[in-house]
């Protein structure tokens, strides 16, 4: 069975600090993998995927998140965070053929301080 | 292109009750699944619907149905509410197999 793991609840960071979010996945085949970010109130919205290929993959809101299958992880980074990145960051693994269900792990709940 | 669209946003039922939540994909998605976000038990999916045919499906009661219509919009209806049932409910669409999901910002049910 697919299962994803978060083991940062909660993250606390300073404005300007660099950002690392852990994910660990158990996928038994070539994992397709996502970060979602989700502000309060409002749904999931994709920051960046992972399908095949380069395993450090770029997204949107200067993230990037590497791939890495010896440590079945794929963590996200981000150099330097902004007030505005505060919200929740969930990892995802699934969505490929024949397995359209995303399986998420519990979520990063991340707050910034100036 | 529009995002996904749900309908509505905040929805307030009793027990007992039944509900059916609404879901407009993306123009030219064909995949539609819908998953339940609860404090307790986080993200859990439902059900998956591609070319209106439930292809997926998650470990909830029969209680819990979708249906997808031949434009791609989706319905979801949650048959005798129960309190446990209060949640968020997302929908998110993608092209179909092998392509990123696109969430909509969820329906708010709230059972009394």
């Amino acid at each position: 069975a697919q299962s994803v793991t978060q083991p940062d609840i909660h993250i606390t960071v300073s404005e300007g600090a660099s950002l690392e979010l852990r994910c660990n996945y158990s996928y038994g085949a070539t994992p397709y993998l996502f970060w979602y970010v989700q502000s309060p109130g409002q749904g999931l919205q994709l920051l960046l995927k992972y399908f095949s290929g380069d395993t450090l993959v770029q997204g949107i809101k200067g993230f990037e998140a590497e791939f890495k299958r010896s440590q079945s992880s794929f963590n996200l980074r981000k150099p330097s965070v902004h007030w505005s990145d505060a919200a929740e960051y969930f990892c995802a693994v699934g969505g490929n053929f024949g397995n359209e269900k995303l399986t998420f792990g519990t979520g990063t709940r991340l707050t910034i301080i100036p | 292109k529009a995002g996904v669209t749900q309908t509505p946003r905040y929805l307030i039922k009793t027990r007992g009750q039944q509900v059916t939540l609404s879901c407009s994909p993306i123009s030219g998605h064909r995949s539609v699944s819908w998953y339940q976000q609860t404090p307790g038990q986080g993200l859990q999916f439902l059900f998956e619907y591609f070319s209106e045919t439930q292809r997926n499906k998650g470990n909830f009661p029969g209680r819990f149905s979708g249906r997808q219509f031949s434009n791609s919009r989706s319905e979801m209806n949650v048959s005798t509410l129960e309190l446990g049932d209060s949640a968020l409910y997302l929908c998110a669409s993608s092209e179909g197999p092998g392509q990123p999901q696109h969430f909509g910002d969820g329906t708010r049910l709230s059972i009394l």
